[in-house]
């Protein structure tokens, strides 16, 4: 399968700061990346579409002013996490389309732990 | 109702067994449908994909689709403790906007 990769793995934000996660495929190019949220023994909460060289499409709810997403490349995305506060903790994981209508596949990356202290 | 439903378990069974899941989605023009594996505190793995009516076999694991009836279904053959994880099931339409998923089932496999 297609490879993801998501930086940094776990990261340790002060209240009130920024916070950047990056999101690449490896071994293919992704015009559409996902981002999701997982809080402990809760379901994934899908929070954006990204696509390359567009605005990212938000879920309702998600603060697109909180939660910046830019997907410069083919290969890369990023989420920022702006003027993080401690409800902000959570697991954080990105995913890429690869393939063709009507087989496409969806394929996650390792995700980021985020605590704010 | 909603979209994509899934037993919460946990679902056990003895090492060796065959464990069923099993899912239901109510939206008709789905289709493509996916079966994640996700071991705590990890990111979901992608197991199985199925996009025709039929079964799909792949290793121990076989995804089963039914469209009439709105069900997918995967069977773990020779069930091993290792598989002992949640197991997510997702729907998405033609075009892919998203995935739509469950909310999971906890598969216990005892030694």
């Amino acid at each position: 399968g297609a490879v993801v990769s998501q930086h940094p793995s776990w990261v340790i934000c002060k209240s009130g700061t920024s916070v950047k996660i990056e999101c690449r495929s490896l071994d293919f190019q992704a015009t559409t990346m996902f981002w999701y949220r997982q809080f402990p023994k809760q379901s994934l909460m899908l929070m954006a579409t990204s696509n390359e060289g567009s605005k990212a499409t938000y879920e309702q709810g998600v603060e697109k002013d909180k939660f910046l997403i830019n997907h410069a490349s083919l290969t890369l995305s990023t989420l920022t996490v702006t003027s993080a506060h401690p409800e902000d903790s959570s697991f954080y994981i990105c995913s890429a389309r690869v393939g063709q209508r009507g087989t496409y596949e969806q394929y996650f990356g390792p995700g980021t732990r985020l605590t704010v202290t | 109702q909603k979209e994509v439903e899934q037993n919460s378990g946990p679902l056990s069974v003895p090492e060796g067994a065959i464990a069923s899941l099993n899912c239901t989605y109510s939206d008709r023009v789905s289709q493509s449908f996916f079966w994640y594996r996700q071991y705590s505190g990890k990111s979901p793995e992608l197991i199985m994909s199925i996009y025709s009516n039929g079964d799909k076999e792949d290793g121990r694991f076989t995804a089963q689709l039914n469209k009439a009836s709105q069900y997918v279904s995967l069977l773990i053959r020779d069930s091993q403790p290792s598989d002992s994880a949640t197991y997510l099931c997702a729907v998405t339409n033609t075009g892919f906007q998203k995935l739509v998923f469950g909310t999971g089932t906890r598969l216990l496999v005892s030694p």
